[in-house]
């Protein structure tokens, strides 16, 4: 059975600061996906990892998959209070018809004044 | 461009009453489908997906069932709710043989009393 964890699951920290969140999965995948959940709210896409050594960066959000190691990592930098949302990451093990996520169990992420 | 909607949005139901929550997806054809819960506070859990009309698979054993009568319609019921049902329930899309990445509509959140 893949697990997908996730750590820290909650994260507290300062306007500016810079942090990195981490996904381990137990078993062989190249398909790596991370999302934004707001409170009362749906899941956003944020990024869509494929291969090993992938990088992806949106704003002050920057995503890498070393499959290897079975490891991505979501580095935020310079953090703002708009990123205070949970994020989940997601391991497809299979490149089959369907999607068949298996989500972790989600980093929320607070960020103060 | 693709658009998903669920509903209704919010349902307070009854113990073992029915229950029948609705997705469907504009802008495209053939997508595949999926039904996740979201437990309170818990990450997400691959409930149904299906590939086309009146093709449904199950990820785990429990008191849902779900359809697809047209093919870009996704209906997730139940014939008596328990307790146990309640969460957060998101309908999904994604196009065939792409990237894998999923898209979420607004979710259904279902409280049993």
């Amino acid at each position: 059975e893949l697990k997908v964890e996730q750590n820290p699951l909650f994260l507290s920290m300062q306007e500016g600061k810079n942090y990195t969140i981490y996904c381990n999965y137990s078993t062989t995948s190249d398909r790596l996906y991370w999302y934004r959940q707001d409170p009362g709210k749906s899941l956003e896409s944020l990024f869509v990892l494929l291969s090993n050594g992938a990088v992806k960066q949106e704003g002050r959000l920057m995503a890498s998959l070393d499959t290897k190691a079975r490891l991505s990592t979501l580095h935020i930098t310079a953090a703002v209070h708009d990123l205070s949302a949970t994020y989940f990451c997601a391991v497809d093990p299979i490149a089959g018809t369907a999607s068949k996520l298996t989500f972790g169990t989600g980093t929320r992420l607070q960020v103060t004044l | 461009s693709q658009t998903i909607h669920q509903w209704p949005a919010t349902l307070v139901q009854p113990v073992g009453s029915p229950l029948s929550l609705e997705c469907t997806v504009e802008g495209t054809s053939n997508p595949n489908l999926y039904w996740y819960r979201q437990a309170a506070g818990r990450g997400l859990q691959l409930l149904f997906y299906s590939v086309g009309i009146g093709q449904i698979s199950s990820e785990v054993p429990q008191n849902l069932s779900a359809s697809r009568p047209q093919d870009r319609q996704f209906i997730l019921s139940s014939k008596k709710l328990l307790l146990s049902d309640s969460g957060f329930y998101l309908c999904a899309w994604s196009p065939r043989k792409n990237t894998g990445e999923l898209f979420f509509g607004e979710g259904s959140r279902l409280t049993v009393l």
